[in-house]
């Protein structure tokens, strides 16, 4: 079984630029996490999705971070502008169902450096 | 708010003896809880979890781990270490009420020397 596919695995951008990452998750899983991961702290939950509708984006910095599933499958993270603080890894878990039990399966994340 | 603290930042241990990583939570409801692990440059791989049931979680790669409800704890244990066992380990919690966001703690390096 395949599992959860990003890309870029390594981006440098300067500040206000923009930048977009991708994940394909297992096939099936329904529900699909994006995670920030900062050097030194534990991943932090952005946005989950399940099929295409949004669960819960409460610590997703709306003012410049977009993130979407459009067609329930894959998903794209959008950063426009970024801000040196957004250097960090990025990554995609997905899951079957989606409930508070189950296990996330992680991609291997984008690695995001701001100048 | 639920939270989750790993208070070692770095595990030393010689190959062969045994090994404890620690983590203590909070939460709102009943908790359950995961054990992750992390190698360089790779996403996180899900080692043991706690849902309900017997205390004494048997995970991947020979881990194991206990749930201390009055302590609020799910300490990672390994009875014999290997030096490849060394990587970036990370507890996760999830309520059964209240917030649907999972948390991580901030990761314990486990380094173990041969």
């Amino acid at each position: 079984e395949a599992g959860v596919a990003q890309s870029p695995r390594y981006k440098i951008i300067e500040k206000r630029q923009s930048v977009a990452f991708w994940c394909n998750p297992i096939s099936g899983h329904a529900t699909l996490y994006w995670y920030q991961q900062i050097l030194g702290q534990g991943p932090k939950l952005l946005i989950q999705f399940q099929n295409n509708g949004v669960v819960d984006d409460s610590q997703l910095p709306k003012d410049r971070f977009s993130a979407e599933r459009l067609k329930g499958v894959d998903s794209t993270l959008k950063i426009q502008p970024a801000k040196l603080e957004d250097s960090a890894v990025y990554l995609c878990a997905s899951s079957p169902i989606g409930n508070r039990q189950e296990t996330q399966y992680f991609g291997p994340g984008t690695r995001l450096l701001v100048l | 708010a639920q939270s989750v603290a790993q208070p070692e930042d770095q595990v030393n241990v010689a190959e062969g003896n045994p090994l404890t990583v620690k983590c203590t939570y909070s939460v709102s409801g009943n908790p359950y809880l995961f054990w992750y692990v992390q190698y360089p440059n790779r996403g996180l791989q899900f080692l043991l979890k706690y849902i309900t049931g017997d205390n004494l979680v048997k995970g991947s790669y020979g881990f194991e781990a206990e749930f201390n409800k009055s302590q609020t704890s799910f300490h990672l244990k390994k009875p014999s270490a290997l030096v490849s066992d060394s990587a970036l380990y990370f507890c996760a919690v999830r309520d059964t009420g209240g917030s649907y966001i999972p948390t991580f703690g901030r990761g314990t390096s486990l380094i173990v020397h041969p």
